[in-house]
């Protein structure tokens, strides 16, 4: 069962552009929402997280904005550059859990061109 | 160390053979979780440490694979008589405790011909 969908699959936004990826999830036990960005070859690196308390995160260019009503949430990349081309996932977990284990989305990727 | 590190970076296997995976956390970490990323898709997640204790192996996908974190810090995934289905990116990720962000190492890249 898949609880966690991404849209789009593939992002194509000019240098300086904003890019906007999607995410949709089912589990209402899901309390942690991180974004994480993976390079060819690498392991992916947490890039931003957002808890449902509050409806939106900025860090840098990166916003995460969350609409719990909705079971929805995304990340804006303002002033895209083409250095942050790259796989980016979404991903939830339930902390009531006690594991931990991030659910995965199936990935967006971002190109960005100069 | 400075982040996780996972060795080897790249394995080669024929089928039918058992192979091991390492994972070295970030020191201090209690929880320590593995993960499989096919080509082209998110990580899944495998099996759950804290400290030495086994708390999830749900994910596991058979009785072939196995994990043990006998010291509460390194890590190794065993999977034995490796099929090309088990062919992934095999990924340790760990973190302070289980409700914090998880940190990932460069995962070692498997290969079952």
């Amino acid at each position: 069962q898949q609880q966690v969908k991404q849209s789009p699959q593939s992002l194509i936004v000019q240098k300086g552009g904003i890019s906007i990826i999607n995410c949709a999830y089912e589990n209402t036990a899901f309390d942690y929402f991180p974004w994480y960005q993976q390079f060819p070859g690498k392991g992916p690196a947490l890039l931003i997280a957002i808890r449902p308390d509050v409806s939106e995160k900025k860090e840098g260019r990166f916003t995460i904005s969350f609409n719990k009503s909705a079971k929805q949430f995304s990340l804006h990349i303002m002033d895209s550059q083409p250095g942050d081309s790259a796989t980016y996932f979404c991903a939830a977990t339930a902390g009531s859990s006690n594991t931990g284990k991030l659910i995965f989305g199936q990935g967006t990727t971002l190109q960005v061109k100069p | 160390g400075a982040g996780v590190s996972q060795s080897p970076r790249y394995k080669v296997a024929k089928r039918g053979q058992d192979v091991a995976l390492r994972c070295d956390p970030i020191s201090g970490h209690v929880s320590l979780f593995w993960y499989q990323q096919a080509l082209g898709q998110g990580p899944e997640f495998l099996t759950y440490f804290q400290n030495e204790a086994q708390l999830d192996k749900s994910g596991l996908p058979s009785d072939r694979f196995f994990a043990e974190r006998p010291e509460g810090s390194v890590s190794t995934l065993k999977i034995q008589r490796t099929q090309q289905e088990d062919s992934a990116v095999y990924l340790c990720a760990s973190s302070l405790q289980a409700i914090h962000g998880q940190f990932f190492g460069p995962g070692t890249r498997l290969t079952v011909l």
